[in-house]
């Protein structure tokens, strides 16, 4: 069976409703955050970034929230869908490099 | 975007052996990255790759246990060497998202379990 996200928090939800989905991040430095969705036997793939100096990003049915002062950021999915369904990962780049620094990740279930 | 593939997709290999991962882009970048995730956990970055040079590892895992290769802009392998079951897990390679002026892409990951 598929191991990853079978330890990590779930948010569970309607489909059809918006999901809220939530990441602390560490470094103050850090300048660039991206939201990765792993679905099962999947590498992570790209969902939406956004750059320290803004504090809100959207895309399709997605919007990213950036809170510097408490260094929090989400993910929002408008109309959630089955295929939604996946673990979902923060990470923060550091300035200095180009390394990812990965969130503890959290596993989003719809129910139809 | 970049298409990274990488080989094997998944292998169950005895204790005591090791396994050698191929991370291939399709195009020229600076550094690779090599990630593992661990069962029900989040990525950890094991090394940076980089052409012409030695890999940098990060806090806890160490050149002997998963020496890496990066002969040309390409690719790149990760050896896991005298595996254990505890080193079964997802093991994944990523570009430097800089060289392609985009986001850091990933290949589909390896899926090793050691018996």
């Amino acid at each position: 069976g598929e191991s990853v996200g079978l330890h990590l928090p779930t948010l569970s939800v309607q489909e059809g409703d918006n999901s809220i989905i939530n990441c602390a991040y560490s470094n103050s430095a850090s300048d660039y955050f991206i939201w990765y969705k792993q679905e099962s036997g999947k590498g992570p793939q790209f969902i939406i970034d956004i750059r320290s100096n803004m504090d809100k990003r959207q895309g399709q049915r997605v919007t990213v929230l950036l809170n510097k002062t408490v260094k929090h950021l989400s993910l929002q999915i408008a109309a959630t869908q089955p295929g939604d369904s996946a673990v979902y990962f923060c990470a923060e780049l550091h300035n200095a490099g180009n390394m990812l620094t990965f969130g503890g990740g959290t596993r989003l279930m719809v129910k139809p | 975007s970049a298409v990274i593939s990488q080989k094997p997709s998944r292998d169950i290999c005895q204790r005591g052996t090791s396994l050698t991962i191929q991370c291939q882009v399709d195009s020229q970048v600076t550094m690779m990255f090599w990630y593992r995730q661990q069962p029900g956990q989040s990525l950890t970055l094991i090394a940076t790759a980089n052409q012409g040079s030695e890999a940098t590892y990060e806090s806890g895992f160490v050149i002997d246990k998963f020496p890496i290769s990066r002969p040309n802009l390409t690719f790149s392998t990760l050896t896991v060497s005298n595996m254990s079951p505890e080193d079964s897990s997802i093991y994944l390679c990523s570009v430097d998202r800089n060289s392609l002026n985009t986001e850091a892409f990933f290949g589909q990951g390896t899926r090793l379990t050691v018996v």
